[in-house]
């Protein structure tokens, strides 16, 4: 199956600082997807993105699936995106890489 | 927010006892999901379901087994909770397929001691 890896995999920022995350997926993918993990256990879902770029608030992502790398960008950092973030490759079924942490510093 | 509800949301149990873990939605979504997720793991599929009593494992299935007998409900099983059955459990649900947009819900915390 598919290997994802993602890095970093801490990151510390200070609140209004900008942040690239990146992912790495091991073979062609169908689908991919961005989650956040709140630091209370939620899993909410940012972006299906299996090529292209899109726009959610401060929130981008873009995915160049022939390359098989995603970024996601983190503009303006506030407390509330401190949690985990997922990096999801999908053959079928979904395939979760480590995540990366990112804390929030006020 | 997508209505996906699990119970119980916490539990401590001991090695050797049977445990049932309830998955609940709303929206009926045909594809439903368990997944567990352990430090350094990130989110590992263990069984999933595709309707009513339609089921297939997913990557981590040992020790585990599921039921589905309607629609809106997705049952986790551990026949004989282990230590290494401690984790975190979330549900999930999708409408087209297991690469379609899934929604989680809150999890539970299971503690086999």
């Amino acid at each position: 199956g598919i290997q994802v890896e993602q890095s970093p995999p801490d990151l510390i920022l200070q609140e209004g600082a900008n942040s690239t995350l990146r992912c790495n997926f091991s073979d062609s993918v169908n689908n991919l997807q961005w989650f956040h993990q709140n630091p209370w256990g939620q899993l909410i879902n940012l972006f299906y993105i299996p090529s292209g770029t899109k726009q959610n608030g401060r929130l981008s992502a873009t995915t160049v699936a022939t390359e098989r790398y995603s970024l996601l960008y983190i503009s303006s950092s506030q407390t509330t995106d401190s949690g985990v973030y997922f990096c999801v490759g999908s053959q079928g079924n979904l395939i979760f890489g480590k995540g990366t942490k990112l804390s929030v510093k006020p | 927010d997508a209505g996906i509800t699990q119970s119980p949301r916490h539990k401590v149990t001991e090695t050797g006892t049977p445990v049932t873990l309830r998955c609940h939605q709303t929206e009926n979504h045909r594809y439903m999901y368990w997944y567990r997720q352990d430090p350094g793991h990130g989110l590992r599929l263990i069984h999933y379901s595709y309707g009513v009593k339609d089921t297939d494992k997913g990557e981590v299935s040992d020790g585990y087994s599921v039921s589905r007998s309607k629609t809106e409900d997705f049952l986790l099983t551990l026949e004989s909770a282990t230590s290494s059955q401690t984790s975190v459990y979330f549900c999930a649900i999708s409408d087209q397929g297991p690469s379609d947009t899934q929604y989680f819900g809150p999890g539970t915390r299971l503690t086999v001691l």
